[in-house]
């Protein structure tokens, strides 16, 4: 299973760009890089994921470094309610669909 | 309306009890998981089942009892727990369990064992 860094808490202001990397030296060719998120009481919500090209969705965009030794999940424009704690997490083809949270970025969004 | 419910939202018992939680999907999934969130501690998978069938024990303690009747309903029975198995309990389904298939979760069930 490929470890992954990400900081602890990251803070932003609300309508301005977010990005939140990830490290994932680890990682094997095949592995996917997904993107979840929690909000306060609620469970993960998937944002994206990828495998090398840079994804794209209503909700954010991925970028995946050309090595994938990283990636980086850009929120364009952070409202209040992207406050939530940012998983990245890398699956094997051998994981059975096994998600494997680490603590994750802790994101605040400010007025 | 997030696809995956999950019933009781809070749920508090006496460590001596018998109770059950319960998943149910209406995706058209075939996998479905269980995992635990205990304070300060990041997720960790507890069951994966697939086409019913339970594929993934992650060295849960028997005192949690998975079942899987059906494709759309997922259960997690719960008897003689401890103090330390108070956490959320969520769980979640996939179309299957490719690594290319993102995860849907419930809100999940806070169990509080007095």
């Amino acid at each position: 299973d490929a470890k992954t860094t990400q900081p602890n808490s990251m803070e932003s202001n609300e309508e301005e760009p977010v990005h939140l990397p990830c490290n994932h030296s680890t990682i094997s060719g095949t592995d996917y890089i997904h993107w979840y998120r929690q909000l306060p009481s609620q469970g993960p919500e998937y944002v994206i994921h990828g495998l090398t090209s840079n994804v794209n969705n209503r909700m954010a965009s991925l970028a995946i470094a050309e090595d994938r030794k990283s990636s980086t999940l850009i929120l364009h424009r952070a409202t209040l309610r992207d406050a939530a704690v940012y998983y990245c997490i890398p699956i094997s083809y051998n994981q059975g669909g096994k998600l494997i949270f680490g603590q994750g970025t802790e994101l605040s969004v400010k007025p | 309306e997030t696809g995956v419910t999950q019933t009781p939202r809070h749920l508090v018992m006496g460590m001596t009890n018998k109770k059950s939680l319960k998943c149910e999907q209406h995706l058209g999934h075939n996998a479905m998981y269980w995992y635990k969130q205990s304070a300060k501690k990041p997720l960790e998978l507890m069951f994966v089942y697939s086409l019913e069938e339970r594929v993934e024990n992650n060295s849960v303690p028997s005192r949690f009892s998975p079942e899987c009747p059906n494709s759309s309903h997922l259960f997690l029975h719960l008897h003689t727990l401890q103090p330390e198995d108070s956490a959320l309990y969520l769980c979640a389904s996939s179309q299957d369990r490719d690594r290319n298939q993102p995860q849907h979760f419930g809100d999940g069930t806070r169990l509080s064992i007095l």
